[in-house]
């Protein structure tokens, strides 16, 4: 039973166009991420929700919009995609832990979405 | 925003061998994890460590948070460690460019 899931694997596209990732965890986490892994394997995040709100946007280009509709569900869409867009998307999952308190966020990270723009 | 460098950026080892690899970040932190990816892509968490030493099998984990850095054990090496080490930090886990380690038989 995977504990966060990533839909689809692999996704091959033309410039120009519009494609959407989808996550679904199912660990009963508050918080979950978007992260970039570039070819030369860089993680970057780009954003977090918490229990449907939007507390990190990272400068990412206005293309991608994220959308949570329910805390177990965290969704990328990329509007009129570039070349340079071609990347592996990983979403991840964890407690939510306030800036400051004690505790961890430990990540659970998904298989990753290998997105290709041609 | 947290710098993190980790070192060394490839590794060669002979299977059986131990290895040490290094983590050092910019500003005190209460959040650092280590995580392991294979070479199938996989992203797996093997610490979380903002100070002190933990142990997982082989693997075990040091941070010395007054001096900003932590160190990943490796001991009697298996293929199957190989892979890219992560070090992140912080709380918005801020990633290294990590630590490509790979395992000869």
């Amino acid at each position: 039973d995977t504990a966060v899931s990533q839909t689809p694997k692999y996704l091959v596209t033309q410039m120009g166009n519009d494609k959407s990732i989808k996550c679904e965890q199912n660990l009963g986490h508050d918080t979950m991420y978007w992260y970039k892994q570039d070819s030369k394997k860089f993680l970057k995040i780009m954003f977090s929700y918490n229990n449907k709100e939007l507390i990190i946007n990272e400068t990412v280009p206005n293309r991608f919009s994220p959308k949570s509709p329910d805390k177990a569900h965290l969704n990328l869409h990329i509007n009129s995609l570039e070349l340079g867009d071609s990347a592996v998307y990983f979403c991840a999952s964890s407690q939510w832990i306030r800036r400051g308190a004690s505790g961890a966020n430990v990540l659970t990270f998904g298989a990753g979405s290998r997105l290709t723009v041609l | 925003g947290i710098q993190v460098e980790q070192s060394p950026p490839d590794l060669i080892l002979q299977e059986g061998a131990n290895s040490t690899l290094r983590c050092n970040f910019s500003d005190s932190v209460n959040n650092l994890q280590w995580f392991h990816q294979n070479p199938w892509g996989q992203l797996i968490n093997l610490f979380y460590i903002p100070s002190g030493t933990k142990q997982n099998g082989r693997l075990s984990a040091t941070t010395v948070a007054t001096e900003r850095y932590s160190l990943l054990y490796i001991s009697s090496s298996q293929t199957t460690d190989s892979g890219v080490y992560f070090c992140a930090v912080g709380y918005r886990l801020a990633f290294g460019k990590g630590n490509q380690v790979v395992v000869i038989p």
